[in-house]
């Protein structure tokens, strides 16, 4: 079992690009989540995925979007990037048929200068 | 408003002595629990976990945990810490939407630090 999958490990972009980063779940789970984790701080939540739809989000703006793939993967977009969007960015993995707690992949380091 | 406090930014025990992590929450809902383990540079590994029933949890590498709804919190224990143990520690609240994990609420985390 792969476990969370996400790449790429590390990025470098500059200020006002666009990204995209990428999750592939745990074998047997539907619906992802991504977190965003600034150096020093706990993991905050951005949006969760189920169904190819987005069913929550967190409190974050517009230029954050992501997308579900039929295989149940996702991607993270992130626009207009600032400084601060430099962070840890974790996906994480859960089943909506039985009770499951949420596993994490290593994150991908978002690094914007 | 929903939310986790980690009182303990920083703890360093000595290692063989016991070790007790604090986190209190805040959540409106019934809450479901979680400690995970971070490593410098990774990401989050589950400890254990809180659903239901028995209010004492057992988890990986010796760790255990106790649900006191009373005081709102769920505080993390090792009755002797090995030097491997050295990372961050993170309390976490959601609850369950469907059958799934909903969001999860982090606390801040403590770092603990282990000392020979």
């Amino acid at each position: 079992d792969a476990g969370v999958t996400q790449s790429p490990t590390h990025l470098i972009k500059t200020r006002g690009q666009q990204v995209t980063l990428r999750c592939s779940p745990k074998s047997g789970h539907d619906t992802v989540s991504w977190y965003q984790q600034a150096l020093g701080q706990g993991p905050q939540f951005i949006f969760q995925y189920y169904e190819e739809e987005e069913r929550q989000r967190g409190n974050f703006p517009d230029r954050f979007s992501g997308h579900q793939f039929p295989n149940y993967s996702s991607e993270l977009n992130v626009n207009a990037l600032l400084l601060g969007d430099s962070a840890l960015y974790l996906c994480a993995s859960s089943s909506q048929d039985r009770n499951t707690e949420a596993f994490f992949g290593q994150g991908t380091r978002l690094t914007v200068v | 408003a929903q939310s986790v406090t980690q009182p303990d930014i920083h703890i360093t025990v000595s290692e063989g002595a016991s070790l007790e992590l604090r986190c209190n929450y805040s959540y409106g809902a019934t809450p479901y629990l979680f400690w995970y383990v971070q490593s410098p540079g990774q990401g989050l590994q589950l400890l254990l976990k809180y659903f239901s029933g028995d209010t004492l949890v057992q988890g990986i590498k010796g760790f255990e945990a106790e649900f006191k709804r009373s005081q709102s919190s769920f505080n993390l224990r090792k009755p002797s810490v090995h030097w491997s143990d050295a990372a961050e520690y993170f309390c976490a609240v959601g609850a369950l939407y469907g059958g799934a994990t909903n969001k999860l609420i982090f606390g801040t985390g403590t770092l603990l630090a282990v000392q020979p």
